[in-house]
């Protein structure tokens, strides 16, 4: 059964930082490119950043671009998201997901979330 | 970066219904468009993907259809746990992978 476990959420002060990780497991980890989406209290759904299966390739979205920070190790089935700077806004829910092999950004399985809360 | 419109806000509707579920484009994303379940407290889950195909184990009252700028989902007839918060999703033009802002659907 593919599984994704995230971590690391928690309280965390504005301008202070968070590493948020994503254990994999039930698939071949290295083979599928991931993704983080966050999502705040009571709002939609906000695609945040995506990785490569091999970690060559990365992609953010504005909001986050400069302060956070997407990367892999395959050898651990495990997915990070390292975050600087918090705001605020950053507040949220951050999911990671699995893409579909053969369809980037297509989301086919999802994590329970972590909260992340950025206040003083 | 392309905007999605999701319309309505809110459907109320009762079991057995039909419901209809709009999602449109502020450009073209061929049929590069996604929809996705998230019911309270839970992770979203996909539901159809490239517009009309269904995920692995979504029953088949679900349906998808559209291409280009505009979309819909149809649920033929609703089942109680079907009321949730229903999101679509493009991936034609990316970054960013963009989201709309979802259409609650509540028991009438």
């Amino acid at each position: 059964e593919v599984q994704l476990l995230e971590s690391g959420g928690g309280l965390v002060k504005p301008g202070g930082s968070l590493r948020l990780s994503c254990a994999a497991s039930g698939f071949t980890f290295s083979s599928y490119a991931m993704t983080w989406v966050r999502q705040a209290p009571g709002k939609g759904l906000e695609w945040v950043s995506s990785i490569s299966g091999s970690a060559d390739s990365t992609y953010y979205a504005d909001s986050v671009k400069g302060r956070f920070t997407i990367s892999r190790d395959n050898s651990k089935n495990t997915m990070y998201l390292q975050m600087n700077s918090l705001r605020a806004e950053d507040t949220a829910i951050y999911y990671c997901a699995k893409e579909e092999q053969w369809r980037q950004r297509l989301m086919d399985v999802w994590g329970q979330g972590t909260t992340v809360t950025v206040s003083s | 970066e392309t905007v999605l419109t999701q319309s309505p806000a809110t459907l109320s509707l009762s079991p057995g219904e039909r419901a209809t579920l709009s999602c449109r484009a502020s450009q073209s994303v061929g049929s590069y468009l996604a929809w996705y379940q998230q019911k309270p407290g839970q992770a979203p889950r996909l539901l159809i993907s490239d517009a009309s195909n269904r995920a692995t184990g979504i029953p088949a009252r679900f349906s998808g259809s559209g291409s280009g700028t505009d979309f819909t989902l149809t649920i033929s007839s609703l089942e109680p746990e079907d009321f949730a918060v229903y999101y679509c999703q493009q991936r034609n033009n990316w970054p960013p992978v963009t989201f709309g802002q979802g259409t609650r659907l509540e028991i009438k």
